[in-house]
C-alpha cells in the first residue's frame, strides 16, 4: 500500500547525543515536510523539500538538520543544538498538483532522558 | 496565509450532527479551506477543502458563509471515532508546494 513510513515509532536518547528520524514515501511525492508538535499545541513546521536535493527552513529549524538524497527518504536530525527536543515528530508529503492535501506519517515520539 | 480562529474545545453526542466553525475573516479571494482531523498520537489526516461552495465528500460537508469570512465543517453522524483535534486551515491554492500552517484546532469529544 502506498504511504509514509516513519521510524522509529518511540526513541529515547541522552542528553548531548544526535539522533536521526527516517520519513519514507512511496507516494511519488516531489514535497516533503517535517513538522515539531508539542503536548496540547499545533504542529510546527520545521524543514521541508520541495525537489531532491533542495530544502528549505521552516519556522524552528534551528537545531535540526535534514537531507534528500533520494525523493522517497527526507531523514530529521535532531542535533544536541536543539535545547527541548523531547517531541512528537510528523513527516509529511504532498504530490506535484499542490493540492494542499498533505499525507502524513504515524509520527516519531523523541523523548530526552 | 489567513488567520483561522477555532473554538478550542466542542462535545457532541454520538449519533448527532457536530458541527464544528472556523473564523477567517482576513480572507482573500484565492484562498481556500482546509480542513484537517488528527485522532490522539496518530498523524494529521485530510479531511475537506472548499473556495466557496459548499462541500461534500465521504467524510464530511464544508459550508463556507456568502463572504466567506467564516465557515463550518459538518460531521453528520458523528461516532466515538470521530474524538479527535480539527484544524481548519487556510492558503493559497497552488503556491508551489508550501507548507500549511496549523494552528491549535478544535478538540472534538464524541459522548456516547
Amino acid at each position: 500500500d502506498g504511504g509514509i513510513t516513519q521510524s522509529p515509532k518511540y526513541l529515547f536518547r541522552k542528553e548531548g547525543q544526535n539522533v536521526t528520524l527516517s520519513c519514507e514515501q512511496n507516494l511519488n511525492h516531489d514535497a516533503m515536510y517535517w513538522y515539531r508538535q508539542d503536548p496540547g499545541q499545533g504542529l510546527r513546521l520545521i524543514y521541508y523539500s520541495q525537489i531532491v536535493n533542495d530544502f528549505q527552513k521552516g519556522d524552528i529549524a534551528e537545531g535540526y538538520s535534514v537531507s534528500r538524497e533520494k525523493k522517497e527518504s527526507f531523514p530529521l536530525t535532531v542535533t544536541s543544538a536543539q535545547k527541548n527536543p523531547t517531541a512528537f515528530y510528523l513527516c509529511a508529503s504532498n504530490g506535484g498538483a499542490d493540492t494542499g492535501e498533505l499525507f502524513f506519517g504515524e509520527g516519531s515520539r523523541l523523548t530526552v532522558l | 496565509d489567513a488567520k483561522t480562529t477555532q473554538p478550542p474545545s466542542m462535545d457532541c453526542a454520538e449519533g448527532r450532527a457536530a458541527n464544528l466553525p472556523c473564523n477567517h475573516s482576513t480572507i482573500s479571494g484565492n484562498e481556500y479551506v482546509y480542513w484537517y482531523r488528527q485522532i490522539h498520537s496518530q498523524g494529521p489526516q485530510y479531511i475537506i477543502h472548499g473556495l466557496k461552495n459548499n462541500e461534500t465528500n465521504e467524510m464530511a460537508s464544508l459550508i463556507i458563509t456568502e463572504d466567506r469570512k467564516s465557515s463550518t465543517l459538518i460531521l453528520p453522524h458523528a461516532t466515538l471515532r470521530d474524538t479527535a483535534v480539527y484544524y481548519c486551515i487556510v492558503r493559497v491554492y497552488g503556491t508551489g508546494r508550501r507548507a500549511l500552517t496549523f494552528g491549535s484546532g478544535t478538540r472534538l469529544q464524541v459522548q456516547p
